[in-house]
């Protein structure tokens, strides 16, 4: 059974920095592409990063290129998503999700909220 | 980066069906065949629904299909039962440069 499951959240200043993470389980992780995607409270979903299975390529959404930094360690079957110089508008519910291959989400962990207020 | 457009809500009575529209652009759902749709009840994480517009995960009910016009992709819900009631969104790849986009959300209400 796969299994994401994310970490790392809490409440963070503005221009505060905060590290999540998602651990896989259930399939080999290392062959699979990731992504993160987030939910402010009370609004839909927005995509936030992209990265390959190996590592090598990597998108961001113009929201937060330049403050994020995804990452992975295969070795680790985790997932990261390194968040610097946070802003109110980033506060959001922060979900992993495994790309199916097929420019789709087929597998999604529950979650990890991050809140951003001075 | 717009979002693609949904209806707010839509509504049905059980055993009526109702179609989720989701409207992009010639550079999303006009031109990719890569709309996925995912259902989220309140508190959960969004779960899969549709796929490559019309394609069914394996445990998904087939009273949920979905399908694509031009710049419009729809979801239809045949047989609408009441576990059926929650947020519907879809998703379409949009290419190298914005990658993905979300639709604003649907509530769906069972009568």
């Amino acid at each position: 059974e796969v299994q994401l499951v994310e970490s790392g959240g809490g409440l963070v200043q503005p221009g505060g920095s905060l590290r999540l993470s998602c651990a896989a389980s259930g399939f080999t992780f290392g062959s699979y592409d990731m992504t993160w995607v987030r939910q402010a409270p009370g609004k839909g979903l927005e995509w936030v990063s992209y990265i390959s299975g190996g590592g090598s390529t990597i998108y961001y959404a113009d929201s937060v290129k330049g403050r994020f930094s995804i990452s992975r360690d295969n070795a680790k079957n985790s997932l990261f998503l390194q968040m610097n110089s946070l802003r109110a508008e980033d506060t959001a519910v922060y979900y992993c999700a495994r790309e199916s291959g097929s420019w789709y989400f087929d597998d999604w962990g529950q979650g990890t909220l991050v809140t951003v207020c001075s | 980066q717009s979002a693609l457009t949904q209806p707010r809500s839509v509504s049905g009575s059980p055993g009526q069906s109702v179609t989720v529209s989701c409207t992009g652009t010639s550079s999303d759902v006009g031109v990719y065949n890569y709309v996925s749709w995912y259902q989220q009840h309140p508190g959960k994480a969004p779960k899969l629904m549709i796929y490559d517009v019309s394609k069914r995960p394996s445990g998904v009910p087939d009273r949920f299909s979905g399908s694509k016009s031009g710049n419009t992709a729809s979801l239809t819900i045949s047989g609408l039962q009441a576990e059926d009631e929650a947020d519907y969104y879809c998703c379409s790849y949009a290419g190298s440069y914005t990658f993905y986009v979300f639709g604003t959300g649907t509530k769906v209400t069972v009568l």
